[in-house]
């Protein structure tokens, strides 16, 4: 499959945990961006990577969110000291960059947080 | 604010049946709008790219207009089949480097034997 890809596809956890999520674009994409996504909602922007570099971060990403992609290839999310709002799907999205603003974003699956 | 709403929330057709979705936003500087479809629990799939010059493009059963003077688009499913049951979700992006989207909240579409 050659898709963007997010692992884990499911996660539970304590209040008070700290999660990490990792995202795997398709092949040679060098934009990634995270969304959230609650129920009955679309998803939220939350950040933004061109390569390896964070270009845009949202104000929904507070400081206990950190993402990264060192070498400009898969992503991670961490969220630390979770607690019971940051309960929602979390999706990566991939794009090539090479269309300009017609961009088309390709999603993975998403990974579903439940915060006990 | 920017803000794309998205009528009705949900929507029960039989199949067979044809269908309009609508759209409305707020954002600016646009750049481009788009349709997803997103079935439960997967991530959003892309059906439609509008820029502001393009009035309305297809995707097989799928045809979207856009009205950039109203700020205004709809998503026309022809001959649904009980595949097409899916949220659809309105989506616009930001004119600028990042092509940063903003969703809509999604009209729920169930189509029914």
């Amino acid at each position: 499959d050659t898709g963007v890809s997010q692992d884990p596809r499911h996660k539970i956890t304590k209040r008070g945990q700290n999660v990490t999520f990792r995202c795997d674009p398709i092949s040679e994409h060098n934009r990634l961006y995270w969304y959230r996504q609650t129920l009955g909602q679309g998803p939220e922007f939350l950040t933004y990577f061109q390569n390896e570099a964070q270009l845009e971060k949202s104000r929904l990403l507070s400081d206990r969110f950190s993402a990264e992609r060192p070498k400009g290839s898969f992503s991670t999310l961490e969220i630390q000291r979770t607690e019971q709002g940051d309960s929602a799907m979390y999706l990566c999205a991939s794009s090539s960059g090479r269309t300009g603003s017609t961009d088309t974003q390709y999603f993975g699956p998403g990974t579903r947080l439940t915060v006990l | 604010k920017n803000q794309v709403e998205q009528s009705p929330q949900s929507l029960i057709i039989l199949e067979g049946k044809n269908c309009t979705l609508q759209c409305n936003y707020t954002v600016s500087p646009f750049s481009n709008l788009r349709w997803y479809k997103q079935d439960t629990g997967r991530g959003p799939v892309s059906l439609t790219i509008m820029t502001f010059s393009e009035n309305t493009k297809s995707n097989g059963r799928y045809t979207a207009t856009l009205d950039a003077d109203t700020k205004q688009s709809s998503l026309h499913i022809t001959a649904s089949q009980l595949s097409d049951s899916a949220s659809y979700i309105c989506v616009v992006a930001f004119r600028g480097a990042t092509n940063k989207l903003i969703f809509g909240t999604g009209t729920l579409l169930a189509v029914q034997p």
